[in-house]
């Protein structure tokens, strides 16, 4: 079955350091997502692709990228942790073009100290 | 700008009908999303909806008027099951949701 996974599932990190989130999906989907959720904030979108090197900020892209150099990854990089960071992290996929459903991976909690 | 607005906590007992709203003011609109949210778990998808009306699945139904930007997520038969949160979402840009916070349901015996 196709699936859209992530890892590591848990993650603590010291300020600074740099972080690499990971998302891999099956669905063999053109567009995928990266969403943050906070309380009080709901799902907030980072960075989405629609394709093979293409990459779009979002709303809150500060302190994030990403690259997508094939049709089944895209992973997140924090450059340089913030404690502002601490979040759970949502991955997301859907087909390309049209009101086409997100499927969403088990989430990433990101710790920073 | 964008907004979309949603009741924070509601609460139901086992059996009964829910009805959560959901208003929103935003650009570009092309269909309105409810998503369902265990504690812990990935958002999972419910309905979508772009025309006026009402879209029945089961025991969940979802509405939307356009003109009032509003929408609501109609669950009838309640089950301990359906304590979750529900999340309305607009699609706008062709292919970019916007999600409001989510409304938590608890549903009790």
């Amino acid at each position: 079955d196709a699936e859209i996974t992530q890892s590591p599932r848990h993650k603590i990190t010291e300020t600074g350091r740099q972080v690499t989130l990971a998302c891999h999906q099956t669905w063999n989907h053109n567009n995928m997502f990266w969403y943050r959720q906070d309380l009080g904030h709901g799902l907030r979108l980072i960075h989405y692709s629609y394709g093979v090197q293409d990459t779009n900020k979002g709303e809150v892209s500060d302190g994030y990228s990403v690259s997508r150099s094939n049709t089944e990854d895209l992973p997140l990089t924090l450059e340089s942790a913030a404690s502002s960071q601490t979040s759970v992290y949502f991955c997301a996929s859907s087909e390309g073009q049209g009101p086409n459903e997100q499927f969403f991976g088990p989430g990433t909690r990101l710790t920073v100290l | 700008g964008q907004n979309i607005d949603q009741p924070t906590e509601m609460t139901a007992t086992e059996g009964a009908i829910v009805q959560i709203n959901c208003t929103y003011q935003t650009s570009g609109f092309n269909g309105l999303f409810w998503y369902q949210q265990h504690a812990g778990e990935a958002p999972t998808f419910l309905s979508y909806n772009v025309l006026d009306g009402l879209e029945e699945k089961g025991r969940f139904s979802s509405f939307l008027s356009r003109s009032k930007g509003y929408s609501y997520l109609l669950l009838k038969e309640l089950q301990m099951k359906d304590s979750a949160s529900y999340l309305c979402a607009v699609l706008y840009n062709t292919d970019k949701l916007i999600f409001g916070t989510g409304t938590r349901l608890q549903v009790f015996p």
